[in-house]
């Protein structure tokens, strides 16, 4: 099951500002991921954070997870062109073999 | 070196016919998936193999069929193509399933 939504779906930001999105799940988790899916490309794994983790870091990137309200964000700051993709979050469950993903947040970074 | 390679990376055919997409990881990963991703770009799980034994097979019609001969591969087999198969078969590997995954370039499929 696709446990993940991302919110807002699509963004659209002047390069140089700072691009938040949120994902939502709705059962216990293992680790909540990320990952950046360039236009024709592979998804790419950006940052795992585990369920006793609060906030963690990855360059630009900010990612924070509260389990209380069963949600996390994507903070890019300083956002380039180059960050234009979409962004899915997917969460590893207990006793679930598979991540399960959301639909994706497509972010678009005008220069 | 790349990680994931997938091939081809682009395959047009008819209805009806048969078609593979092979998949190759190097990173010793004893995990590999095949995901499709449809034209909204939602992400659906279809299997997934641990050490060549199969793990996960969702709900996919039959004519899907993953085989692995060896951990580091796990290739796609797809008979008597539909209109509806059209879409972007991505394979990925991971060290378990709760780890991040490796995700190859993608193959687009496209029936006619």
């Amino acid at each position: 099951s696709q446990q993940g939504e991302e919110d807002p779906q699509a963004l659209s930001i002047q390069e140089g500002e700072n691009a938040t999105m949120n994902c939502s799940y709705k059962t216990s988790i293992n680790n909540l991921q990320w990952y950046r899916q360039n236009s024709g490309r592979g998804l790419v794994h950006l940052i795992l954070i585990r369920s006793n983790e609060r906030e963690k870091h990855s360059g630009r990137l900010r990612v924070t997870l509260d389990t209380s309200k069963k949600s996390s964000s994507l903070l890019i700051t300083a956002s380039r062109a180059a960050d234009t993709a979409s962004y899915f979050c997917a969460t590893a469950t207990y006793g679930n073999n598979r991540l399960a993903f959301g639909k994706g947040n497509q972010v678009v970074v005008i220069p | 070196d790349t990680a994931v390679s997938q091939t081809p990376k682009y395959l047009v055919t008819q209805m009806g016919n048969d078609k593979s997409i092979k998949c190759e990881q190097n990173l010793g990963h004893d995990t590999m998936y095949w995901y499709k991703q449809d034209s909204k770009k939602f992400l659906k799980i279809m299997f997934s193999y641990n050490n060549k034994e199969l793990i996960i097979n969702e709900t996919v019609p039959n004519r899907f069929s993953p085989k692995s001969p060896d951990k580091a591969h796990l290739n796609l087999h797809i008979n008597s193509l539909e209109l509806g198969d059209s879409a972007v078969y991505f394979c990925a590997s991971s060290q378990g399933h709760n780890y991040e995954q490796y995700f190859g370039p993608g193959t687009r499929l496209t029936v006619t």
